[in-house]
């Protein structure tokens, strides 16, 4: 049973386009980290969420933390063929030294 | 920058034959990580580190085992490989213990048992 859930698991759209991945659980985490990983390379962390309800922004995309932090959003506004990769959350448990990853969404953005 | 390096891109190995992943670390983390990668199941953890010759199981330890003689250095070995470990493999480092201390990632090794 994965604890983290990805949706969708795929993705492509248009440059210019807005679009929302999702990350959720039944279980509620500490924290949050949200993962880039484009071909060829290892994940890169983009941000991390510690607060229930936080909204972090990192340029054109915004990071939301669910309230009863179970859930966290991904939005990417005017997506841009940069930003095509396998996006991956992974969340930390009260108490669990371990980070719990989700299962991935992956992008494509069309030029 | 932190740099993770892992020591193959690509690995062909054969049903039965112990096979070394090595990694390497350049900004004198404490913890390191293994883990794999295989499609629509995400990263799942396979051992870890927080010391010098100290190692814990993660959530899929079988099959594997880990080496950590010093500090920089953190090697996955497969006893006996099987198909079954055909899979993306990357070795992680972080600087401070605890679930928010942010992953660095090395490129990973695509390991194909035949």
């Amino acid at each position: 049973t994965q604890l983290l859930e990805q949706s969708p698991q795929f993705l492509s759209i248009q440059e210019g386009e807005n679009l929302t991945v999702y990350c959720n659980s039944s279980s509620v985490f500490s924290s949050l980290q949200w993962y880039r990983q484009e071909p060829g390379e290892g994940p890169v962390l983009l941000v991390t969420v510690v607060t229930g309800g936080e909204v972090k922004k990192l340029k054109r995309l915004t990071f939301q933390f669910g309230d009863a932090r179970k859930d966290s959003s991904l939005h990417i506004t005017a997506a841009q063929p940069g930003d095509t990769g396998l996006y991956l959350c992974a969340g930390a448990r009260f108490g669990n030294e371990k980070l719990t990853f989700g299962t991935g969404t992956r992008l494509t953005i069309i030029p | 920058d932190v740099k993770v390096t892992q020591s193959s891109r690509y690995l062909v190995k054969r049903t039965g034959e112990k096979v070394f992943l090595e990694c390497v670390q350049d900004m004198d983390h404490e913890n390191m990580f293994w883990y794999r990668q295989d499609p629509g199941l995400g990263l799942r953890l396979i051992y870890f580190s927080y010391d010098v010759k100290m190692k814990e199981k993660g959530d899929i330890p079988e099959g594997y085992s880990v080496s950590r003689e010093k500090k920089e250095r953190f090697s996955l070995i497969l006893e006996s490989a099987s198909t079954n470990q055909t899979s993306m493999y990357l070795c992680a480092s972080s600087l401070w213990s605890g679930a928010n201390s942010p992953l660095h990632f090395g490129n990973g090794t695509r390991l194909t048992v035949t």
